[in-house]
């Protein structure tokens, strides 16, 4: 069975600062990679998805991610952080073709911005 | 266009008793699921159902959990003789694949159930 491991639960930055949200799986084989933002009182939203190809995804709100199949990682990255980015992060993986399984989630990382 | 939706938003319990929660997935979506978060577990995958054939049950966490889904859309989990620790968000998902490119997960807002 696949898990995913997030290694900073908590994460306080300021304004403008860089973020990188560390994202680890494990599982042999091929992979669905997921990042989903919950914010105050909002549900589950989906921020960006790997399937194939191109190993650098860009998803909504100037957020990207890289895939490392060789580190079995899945990094979440954002070059400059708004306090309106404060908010629950899920990295998430399904192993089906397509990914149409259920989703394995990490444990999250908080992330808090400072004004 | 609409999205998935939850209900009851909340539910207060006495333990012993049992409790459904329902989900109506997006129009259209062939996939539902189920998952449940709460603080010492995160989000736990549940249950999947995708179009007509046997859901996935490997998530659910014991037999008094349970859950169907009629005509291919609206979901039902049911939880007997709950338990305190059965307290948690129950969050549903739909999806269905966009232009062949692979399935995306959209989220409802959830039930959070309380077991007294």
């Amino acid at each position: 069975a696949q898990s995913v491991s997030q290694h900073n639960h908590h994460v306080i930055l300021s304004e403008a600062a860089s973020l990188e949200l560390g994202c680890n799986y494990s599982y042999g084989g091929t992979v669905n990679l997921f990042w989903y933002v919950q914010y105050p009182g909002q549900h589950l939203q989906l921020l960006l998805k790997y399937f194939s190809g191109d190993p650098l995804v860009k998803g909504i709100k100037g957020f990207e991610a890289e895939f490392i199949k060789s580190k079995f990682s899945f990094n979440l990255r954002k070059p400059s952080v708004q306090w309106s980015d404060t908010a629950e992060y899920f990295c998430a993986v399904n192993v089906m073709r397509g990914g149409a399984d259920g989703l394995t989630f990490g444990k999250g990382t908080h992330l808090i911005i400072q004004p | 266009g609409a999205g998935v939706s939850q209900s009851p938003s909340n539910k207060v319990t006495e333990k012993g008793k049992d409790v459904e929660l329902r989900c109506d997935p997006i129009s259209g979506h062939t996939a539902l699921y189920w998952y449940r978060q709460s603080l010492g577990q995160g989000l736990e995958f549940l249950i999947y159902f995708q179009g007509n054939s046997a859901p996935d049950k490997s998530g659910l966490p014991s037999d008094r959990f349970s859950a169907e889904r009629t005509g291919g859309s609206v979901s039902t989990l049911t939880i007997q003789r709950t338990q305190q620790e059965d307290s948690a968000v129950y969050l549903c998902a739909s999806s269905s694949t966009r232009g062949g490119l692979g399935y995306e997960q959209y989220f409802g807002p959830g039930t959070r159930l309380t077991v007294t």
